[in-house]
């Protein structure tokens, strides 16, 4: 099956820039996603990209999709505590409504 | 706008108990999700629905049991609860539109001993 693969863990200090990164395996995506989920919620959609795009900027966040690679990135600005949370990738290839997520990385804002 | 509403929020089950687990949207999508989330595995798609009256097995579905008699309800079923099935249970709903990606609930805790 469809495969997402993310790292685990991720630490930056507060004001500096944090990457995230992804790939995928299947090239027919349609859509990439970025989704955030802070403790005890659940995800919430920050972004996406359409897969014909190969950047997106939404204020401090930065999405660079590599189709080549199949390599999915999500970065965000001037890092803040408040951004400390679990990011998931995600991509639909069995077209927009089924969608493959990744193992998420958990990202740790050191103030 | 509530969104997509789940309820328990907690659950603590006894091996071999039965439960269901509720899931609500009223922004009329006709695609409805559960997925189950373990500590770095991700989310694993249980079962799914592309609307009312229409059912189908994610990656995950064994021990599990789905309906979708309206359009709004989407409960998930455990019949015989195994400490496998402790996990954070997310509900998730979608439209038509890819680019407004999936709407979750606030995830169901549960807890099998």
């Amino acid at each position: 099956g469809e495969d997402v693969e993310q790292s685990l863990f991720l630490s930056v200090r507060e004001g500096d820039s944090s990457v995230i990164n992804c790939t995928y395996t299947d090239s027919s995506s349609t859509y990439l996603y970025w989704y955030k989920q802070e403790p005890g919620a659940g995800l919430q959609l920050l972004t996406y990209i359409f897969s014909n795009m190969d950047m997106k900027q939404d204020q401090r966040l930065t999405v660079l999709l590599n189709k080549k690679d199949k390599h999915l990135s999500l970065r965000i600005a001037d890092t803040q505590t408040g951004d400390s949370a679990i990011y998931f990738c995600a991509e639909s290839s069995g077209g927009a409504n089924n969608l493959f997520f990744g193992t998420g990385t958990r990202l740790t804002v050191i103030p | 706008n509530a969104g997509v509403t789940q309820t328990p929020k907690f659950r603590i089950l006894k091996i071999g108990q039965s439960m269901t687990l509720q899931c609500a949207q009223d922004m009329n999508h006709n695609y409805m999700y559960w997925y189950r989330q373990d500590p770095g595995m991700g989310l694993k798609l249980i079962y799914y629905s592309v609307g009312a009256g229409i059912t189908d097995k994610g990656e995950v579905p064994n021990g599990y049991n789905v309906s979708r008699s309206t359009t709004e309800d989407f409960p998930l079923r455990l019949e015989l609860a195994a400490p496998s099935q402790t996990s954070v249970y997310f509900c998730a709903s979608s439209g038509a539109a890819g680019e407004n990606g999936y709407t979750f609930g606030s995830g169901t805790r549960l807890t099998v001993v």
